[in-house]
């Protein structure tokens, strides 16, 4: 079956301009994830959908930072004049809705990020 | 904010050779999940470990959760370069939620012929 699709793969804009970034979850999938990971490293936590609830943005680095997500799907990440210091992958993953603790806690399933370049 | 440190960064061995890889934190986990994430992709899940002392096998790889949930490890047995890849281990804090996984630094192995 189809899994998480992110757009673009790869996106390079200059410093001051504004980038979107897509997140197709998988269909079913309620809860939806934001991370961004930089230079390989370990992933950094940005924001959090599920279902109707509002959304966990405690993770975003600063107001320039905001995410939707329309009609409990597609979700699209904005960053506002980037900064050379935002360039990094930028990963989507869904879930089942979370059912409870332990061994049911669902997986997430990642797309292969957007890799975004400020230059 | 949670830290979930693992050891050691990188790792280069070659094949046949065995290595263990650690997770650690001062933190209690819920659960703890390990994901292996190759070059232009997203991390894929391998296992989840609930229980305190819980022991995992994966065909040539064991994960191991320690008796008080605040570490973890992975060994690999006859290491080939299938298994190379970022080695991230993640843990959820909170019982009843899985709303803000915490991912660990990452250990990156590269096993050669």
């Amino acid at each position: 079956g189809a899994g998480v699709s992110q757009s673009p793969s790869n996106k390079v804009t200059e410093k001051g301009k504004d980038v979107e970034l897509r997140c197709d979850p998988i269909s079913g999938h309620t809860a939806l994830y934001w991370y961004r990971q930089s230079l390989g490293q370990g992933l950094e936590f940005l924001i959090y959908f599920q279902g109707n609830s509002a959304p966990d943005k405690s993770g975003l680095p600063s107001d320039r930072f905001s995410a939707e997500r329309t009609g409990g799907s597609v979700s699209t990440l904005t960053i506002q004049r980037t900064q050379q210091e935002d360039s990094a992958v930028y990963l989507c993953a869904s879930s089942l809705e979370f059912v409870g603790s332990g061994s049911n806690n669902s997986p997430l399933h990642f797309g292969n990020g957007t890799r975004l370049t400020v230059t | 904010t949670q830290l979930l440190e693992q050891s050691p960064q990188f790792l280069s061995i070659q094949e046949g050779e065995n290595l263990t890889v650690y997770c650690n934190s001062s933190s209690v986990f819920s659960s703890l999940q390990w994901y292996r994430q190759e070059p232009g992709e997203g991390p894929v899940l391998l296992v989840t470990v609930v229980t305190g002392g819980e022991v995992k096998k994966l065909k040539r790889l064991t994960f191991q959760f320690g008796d008080a949930r605040k570490d973890s490890s992975l060994h690999i047995t006859a290491a080939q370069p299938g298994d190379t890849g970022l080695y991230l281990c993640a843990g959820d804090w909170h019982a009843g939620t899985a709303s803000k996984l915490t991912f660990g630094t990452g250990t990156r192995l590269q096993v050669t012929l």
